[in-house]
């Protein structure tokens, strides 16, 4: 079975930016599309990146994605922070039919 | 506009089942695979499981061997949960969501608003 690790947390000031790490225990995490989730509190996820890279429609350009297989790493990077960034976030991937997410991190914006 | 809206809060006691449904509408129901994930209070996302509505094939985390079931109702575009012995660490918000990564990966997108299941004796 494989794992999905990220940093429990992350904060940053308001206008920079912050990259947050999602590593794979096994195998290569390149071999299957990685998504982004942010959870804001009471509420229910919501998809800021799939397919590694692609942002859904109304996701703002300062949400990027990127894979680094040297690392086995997937990344998520919000630049330009603002205070209303402030959430959970959780990366997810599969593997044959199961699925895993990693578990979360949680980013201050101060 | 897509929706997944599920059945409102659940107080259970250890022992007892629970039937979480999900519905679901501005999409052809079929078409695309349900998933199913947890979070306990405080905790990160637990996926339980995902059913195909068109034909009710599915699979499931093996920690809910014996314990879960999955099925759909396609005439009402209802999909359901059903967690059977409960435990106290099964309290928990249970999530629906649309599978749109298009049968070949999974991505869940949009989910249900949460159903919070609460085991208390």
């Amino acid at each position: 079975n494989f794992m999905l690790t990220q940093p429990h947390s992350v904060s940053e000031s308001p206008g920079k930016t912050v990259t947050i790490s999602c590593t794979g225990s096994s195998g290569s995490i390149a071999s299957n599309f990685v998504q982004w989730y942010q959870q804001r509190p009471g509420r229910a996820p919501t998809t800021v990146i799939y397919e590694n890279n692609q942002r859904p429609s109304g996701v703002p350009d300062r949400f990027s994605g990127s894979i680094d297989r040297s690392s086995n790493s997937a990344s998520l990077t919000i630049s330009g922070l603002k205070t209303e960034d402030e959430a959970d976030y959780y990366c997810q991937s599969y593997d044959s039919s199961s699925v895993e997410f990693g578990g979360g991190t949680k980013l201050t914006v101060l | 506009q897509v929706q997944l809206v599920q059945s409102g809060a659940e107080v259970r006691k250890p022992g007892d089942s629970v039937k979480v449904s999900c519905k679901a509408s501005g999409y052809t129901f079929s078409d695309y695979n349900i998933l199913w994930v947890r979070q306990a209070p405080g905790q990160g996302l637990e996926w339980m499981g995902w059913i195909n509505p068109n034909n009710g094939d599915g699979n499931f985390a093996q920690k809910f061997q014996g314990r879960i079931m999955m099925t759909r109702d396609t005439s009402i575009s209802t999909a359901y949960m059903e967690l059977r012995r409960l435990r106290s660490d099964d309290t928990a918000v249970y999530y629906c969501a649309r599978d749109d990564g298009g049968g070949w990966y999974f991505w869940f997108d949009p989910w249900g608003q949460g159903t919070l299941v609460t085991v208390s004796s």
